[in-house]
């Protein structure tokens, strides 16, 4: 199963409002990240959890609040968010972030595509 | 702070054609991989590259790195109207924590 599945597909909200989204892995992967994916670019990463803690924060403003409740689990909460934050939101997960003989490569989930009005 | 590159970053082509796209990196990694992605979806892993040499081929693609080069090729050998997407090459980064950072892309468009 190399599955990662992210909740919801979409959101709309407000600038005042607070939401979550949701990101879960059951490949037993140590490492998970979020990533920002505006039109016609590539993803940018935001964060990367390694073994549940916060590893890389890619100076990314704290409206965006990432949780890591256990090895399975990724959450990220949105607070007071622009209209330029309206973007594909991508959770993906690697067996580790480490150098290692396999590489880290990344399994992504299907995006949560955010609006903010 | 490294750059990837992709080169061409659109590609219009006919079906039964070959053609090459080009990644290229600004610092040293020897790990690539490469990504498909269709409109509005989310990315699916084709190949993993990870030391100077590999080259790994799957249908139609195939994919090569060169790391002295510090150069990635994915290679199509007749295209058919199926590999329509956008393809990115991603470069392991950061030596000890290790990130995946994202060429620009490439747009492909198999035209019948």
């Amino acid at each position: 199963d190399t599955e990662v599945t992210q909740t919801p597909k979409h959101l709309v909200m407000g600038m005042t409002n607070k939401k979550s989204l949701k990101c879960e892995q059951h490949m037993g992967h140590r490492a998970m990240y979020w990533y920002k994916q505006k039109a016609k670019k590539p993803p940018e990463l935001m964060f990367v959890y390694s073994y549940e803690k916060l590893s890389i924060n890619e100076s990314v403003p704290s409206r965006f609040s990432p949780e890591c409740p256990n090895s399975s689990l990724l959450n990220l909460h949105l607070h007071a968010l622009q209209p330029e934050d309206s973007a594909l939101y991508l959770c993906a997960s690697s067996q580790d972030i480490f150098s290692s003989g396999g590489g880290t490569e990344a399994f992504f989930g299907q995006g949560t595509r955010l609006t903010v009005v | 702070e490294l750059k990837v590159e992709q080169n061409p970053l659109f590609l219009s082509m006919q079906e039964g054609k070959n053609y090459t796209i080009y990644c290229n990196y600004s610092t040293t990694s020897d790990r690539l991989y490469w990504y498909r992605q269709d409109p509005g979806k989310s990315l699916e892993s084709l190949f993993v590259l990870l030391s100077n040499g590999a080259v790994k081929q799957e249908g139609r693609l195939m994919a090569s790195l060169d790391t002295k080069a510090r150069l990635s090729t994915l290679h199509i050998t007749a295209a058919v109207h199926d590999l329509s997407a956008t393809y990115f090459c991603a470069v392991e980064y950061g030596g000890a924590t290790n990130k995946l950072i994202f060429g620009t892309g490439t747009l492909l468009a198999v035209q019948p």
